[in-house]
């Protein structure tokens, strides 16, 4: 398996502009995470699906971020309009559903992303 | 929600010898715990986690220990190398949400 596959690797836009991010979760795994790092705040969680469904948005800074899940080997998240206080690394990761809640997030390269 | 204290924010110790990482919880529901390492400019990677029903975990150089009680764990690095430099995550779970401590970074001296 070729893991978490996101995609643009890196995305420098204007603020303003609309921003969409793409992930691709390992085959098979039901739970897929958006995570945003910076270096003040860290490793936030944004937004989690299981199977398709969103769980917890709570994460979700405002309501110029969505995301969605059409089917379970794709997810989106969408920032419109950008603001450069965005500029982040945005991680997607994905999990399997286990016995308990004892499963190991696996993560995906990242999209740095910069806002002018 | 869960909040996740972890120490020191920066490390730096001689090759060869120990490292030691500790974070709190604030949450006891909370019942798994993993530790992720983020070298510069890479994802975040599971290194070895621990479960609420067990107080030590082994993994070669690698440990954990989990005091429920006084709701805080720690990771240990024993023998430390140049490729242990890194950036070291703990984090607390429950519900499948994972709350991240802010970070250690780890600087192994030749």
């Amino acid at each position: 398996d070729a893991g978490v596959i996101q995609s643009p690797r890196h995305e420098v836009t204007e603020m303003g502009q609309e921003v969409t991010l793409r992930c691709k979760p390992i085959s098979g795994h039901d739970y897929l995470f958006w995570y945003r790092q910076t270096m003040m705040r860290g490793l936030e969680l944004l937004i989690y699906f299981n199977n398709n469904v969103p769980i917890d948005d709570s994460g979700m800074p405002e309501d110029r971020f969505s995301a969605k899940m059409p089917n379970a080997s794709f997810s989106t998240l969408k920032i419109q309009p950008s603001e450069p206080r965005d500029s982040a690394v945005y991680f997607c990761a994905s999990s399997l559903e286990a016995s308990g809640a004892y499963n190991e997030q696996f993560f995906g390269p990242g999209t740095r992303l910069t806002v002018l | 929600g869960e909040n996740v204290e972890q120490h020191p924010s920066t490390l730096s110790v001689q090759e060869g010898d120990s490292a030691v990482i500790k974070c709190t919880y604030s949450d006891s529901a909370s019942n798994y715990f993993p530790w992720y390492k983020q070298e510069l400019g890479k994802r975040p990677q599971l290194i070895i986690d621990i479960r609420s029903n067990v107080g030590e975990k082994k993994d070669q150089r690698i440990a954990v220990t989990l005091n429920k009680t006084a709701k805080h764990f720690s990771l240990h690095i024993t023998e430390t190398q140049p490729e242990d430099s890194a950036v070291y995550f703990c984090a607390a779970s429950k519900s499948y949400k994972l709350s991240f401590g802010a970070g250690t970074t780890v600087t192994v001296r030749a």
